[in-house]
């Protein structure tokens, strides 16, 4: 069965610090999507990566960075010197390429303060 | 840039009641998608749509629920007697080709069943 575990419910730090969320997903399709997603108190949902199960190579675009490891089955989220319009709640998600609609499968999200 | 929009924001009901939201995808998506966050909790599948059926839904999306294209612009989701759990925040979602592209999701419908 598929299922996206964030171990982590709550993280504080403090601006300029980084911080690492932990994305541990489970499914049986060789070929499937990775999907990182922050929702600030504004509530909307905002997409900020996508990955293939194909493409290991890690990515960086700015102060964020994923690093994706097949081997443990882990898509993880650097914020590198953190700020406090991070502050968000982060989803880590699931589209399987058996299902060619990708409906996500969500974890149950890390909340993230970054305080000042 | 093009966003998925939703109505209304915010729609208080009686338990028992009819509702229906409203979605506008970003025009070019062929992919369509409701999922549902009760407050303080994950983001939840509902219903995909493609080519004007429903694709796939989740177990939560019961006779209660249906979804519909009445034209070109819109998706809509009904569900036609609602619950005190059916409270939550609906999001709308479109993507351009399924699969493995990203969904673009509108600012979410917060539903509050009284």
């Amino acid at each position: 069965a598929q299922k996206v575990t964030q171990a982590q419910t709550e993280i504080s730090v403090v601006e300029k610090e980084d911080v690492t969320l932990d994305c541990v997903y489970e499914t049986r399709d060789t070929t499937y999507y990775l999907f990182w997603y922050k929702q600030p108190p504004s509530g909307e949902l905002v997409f900020l990566i996508r990955r293939n199960s194909f493409d290991e190579q890690n990515e960086i675009s700015g102060r964020y960075s994923w690093n994706f490891q097949k081997s443990t089955s882990s898509f993880n989220f650097t914020i590198t010197a953190s700020q406090v319009v991070d502050s968000a709640v982060y989803f880590c998600a699931l589209s399987e390429a058996r299902r060619s609609q990708g409906n996500l499968i969500f974890g149950k999200g890390t909340k993230l303060s970054v305080k000042p | 840039e093009p966003e998925v929009t939703q109505t209304p924001s915010h729609q208080v009901t009686q338990m028992g009641q009819e509702v229906i939201l409203r979605c506008v995808p970003i025009s070019n998506h062929l992919y369509f998608y409701w999922y549902r966050q009760i407050l303080g909790q994950k983001v939840e599948f509902l219903v995909s749509f493609y080519n004007n059926e429903i694709s796939e839904k989740s177990e939560i999306f019961d006779d209660q629920f249906s979804v519909e294209r009445p034209d070109g612009s819109n998706f809509t989701l009904k569900i036609r007697s609602t619950k005190l759990e059916d409270s939550a925040m609906y999001f709308c979602a479109s993507s351009e080709s399924g699969g493995e592209d990203e969904q673009f999701f509108g600012p979410g419908t917060r539903l509050t069943v009284l």
